[in-house]
């Protein structure tokens, strides 16, 4: 079964203080994988797509890579404003099936 | 448009009532899903539109939940005959291709008393 585990599910942080994320999945017929930032009452903010293994992708504060198993999103130096939940979608199958964690809600502590 | 837009940000129903939610897609993406989010971060997929045709529909509870995404017309998702269970916040998102990312609307919070 396709499955997506996203952690640590909660994770607070002090402003500059650098961390990563953990996405594992098992996902067959993978096809990208997307990471996104939901603030609350919003939709999802789309950040980063990655498609092979090795593949590696900046912006800002933020780095996602992507293994066969796991992504990780690395976030070096956060300030206030990059707390939000961010969530990890692999996409698997020809019919664009995307598989939805929980996320990890990140807070940054000034 | 640049961006996926949402109709009406929060629509409140009583039970039984109807819902109609809509959606218009970012101009030139072929594809629009509709999601549920009731518990946080808990995405469900409802349906998904290649164009106008449904590309995949085993999400949507098929007895009261209708989809439609007609020519030159906003995308919509009509619940007949609410039930306090369909309070939640729904999801449009429009993407290029199967491949791409998806862009995310501002959602549409229901909530039925």
């Amino acid at each position: 079964e396709d499955q997506v585990t996203q952690s640590p599910e909660a994770l607070r942080l002090q402003e500059g203080e650098s961390s990563s994320l953990n996405c594992s999945y098992t996902v067959s017929g993978l096809r990208g994988l997307f990471w996104y930032r939901q603030d609350p009452g919003k939709g999802p903010e789309f950040l980063f797509t990655l498609y092979s293994a090795g593949e590696e992708k900046e912006k800002e504060r933020l780095k996602a890579t992507l293994t066969k198993k796991e992504s990780f999103l690395h976030i070096t130096a956060p300030k206030p404003e990059d707390s939000a939940t961010y969530l990890c979608v692999p996409n698997a199958g020809n019919n664009r099936k995307l598989i939805w964690g929980l996320g990890t809600s990140l807070a940054v502590n000034p | 448009g640049e961006e996926v837009a949402q109709t009406p940000k929060h629509l409140v129903r009583g039970e039984g009532q109807k819902a109609k939610l809509y959606c218009a897609p970012i101009k030139g993406h072929s594809y629009v899903f509709w999601y549920q989010q009731v518990l946080k971060n808990e995405f469900k997929f409802l349906i998904s539109f290649q164009n106008e045709n449904v590309f995949d529909e085993t999400g949507m509870p098929k007895e009261r939940f209708s989809a439609k995404c007609l020519p030159n017309s906003p995308c919509s998702l009509e619940i007949q005959a609410t039930k306090l269970e369909d309070s939640a916040v729904y999801f449009c998102a429009s993407s290029q291709s199967t491949n791409t990312e998806a862009f995310f609307g501002q959602g549409t919070r229901l909530t039925v008393v």
